[in-house]
């Protein structure tokens, strides 16, 4: 089976651009959760998705958002870019409550 | 907010040299603590996931130990491996089971 898969890997915007990151979990797995690392830090929660509604948010503005559609995969959208949004996007998913299955990753650079 | 503390922030070691790494977090709101490996250009990979008190996990030459009343976490390497070299994360779930928070990690680096 194919593992957690993210797309782009890399991408590069400018400052108030916006951007949309995909994620498509394991087969089977209905939540999908997404978390922003930046260098130095551990991954930090942005939010959580189970069964297409929104189970858990982390503290982040509402630059941020997101959404699961009906097939389980997920898009995490960031709109007026700013310098600090610069950071490694990480998509996992999982069953419900159990270990999460991470994606390698959007890399963002904001310019 | 919960605060998640790990030590040592980095660690280098000799091949066959056997390590630990030490994980505190508030003892309130404990729903599951993991343990993740992170490896340079690869995705973090779960090691363990500990839910009761006293919990004693092993995976090949990885352990992991579990103290939720004063809130700490051990993850041990024995006869450590060039291929061991990684981050290794720990991070407790919230009560709800909806977010897992990251500690900044210990970074492992082990030379033959």
């Amino acid at each position: 089976d194919a593992g957690v898969t993210q797309s782009p890997t890399h991408l590069i915007k400018t400052r108030g651009q916006q951007v949309t990151l995909r994620c498509s979990p394991i087969s089977g797995h209905k939540s999908v959760s997404w978390y922003q690392q930046v260098l130095g830090q551990g991954p930090q929660f942005i939010f959580q998705y189970y069964e297409k509604e929104e189970r858990g948010r982390g503290n982040f503005p509402d630059r941020f958002s997101a959404r699961q559609f009906p097939n389980y995969s997920s898009e995490l959208n960031v709109n007026a870019l700013l310098l600090g949004d610069s950071a490694l996007y990480l998509c996992a998913s999982s069953r419900h409550t159990g270990e999460l299955f991470f994606g390698e990753g959007s890399r963002l650079t904001v310019l | 907010i919960l605060n998640v503390e790990q030590s040592p922030q980095s660690l280098h070691v000799q091949e066959g040299d056997s390590t630990n790494f030490t994980c505190s977090f508030p003892s309130s709101n404990f729903y599951a603590l993991h343990w993740y490996r992170w490896e340079t250009a690869k995705s973090p990979e779960a090691l363990f996931v500990m839910t009761l008190n006293g919990d004693e996990k092993k995976k090949g030459r990885i352990s992991a130990t579990l103290n939720t009343k004063e809130g700490y976490s051990y993850l041990y390497i024995k006869g450590s491996q060039p291929e061991d070299s990684a981050t290794y994360l720990c991070a407790p779930m919230n009560q709800a089971g909806t977010a897992l928070i990251f500690g900044k990690g210990t970074t492992l680096s082990v030379s033959s």
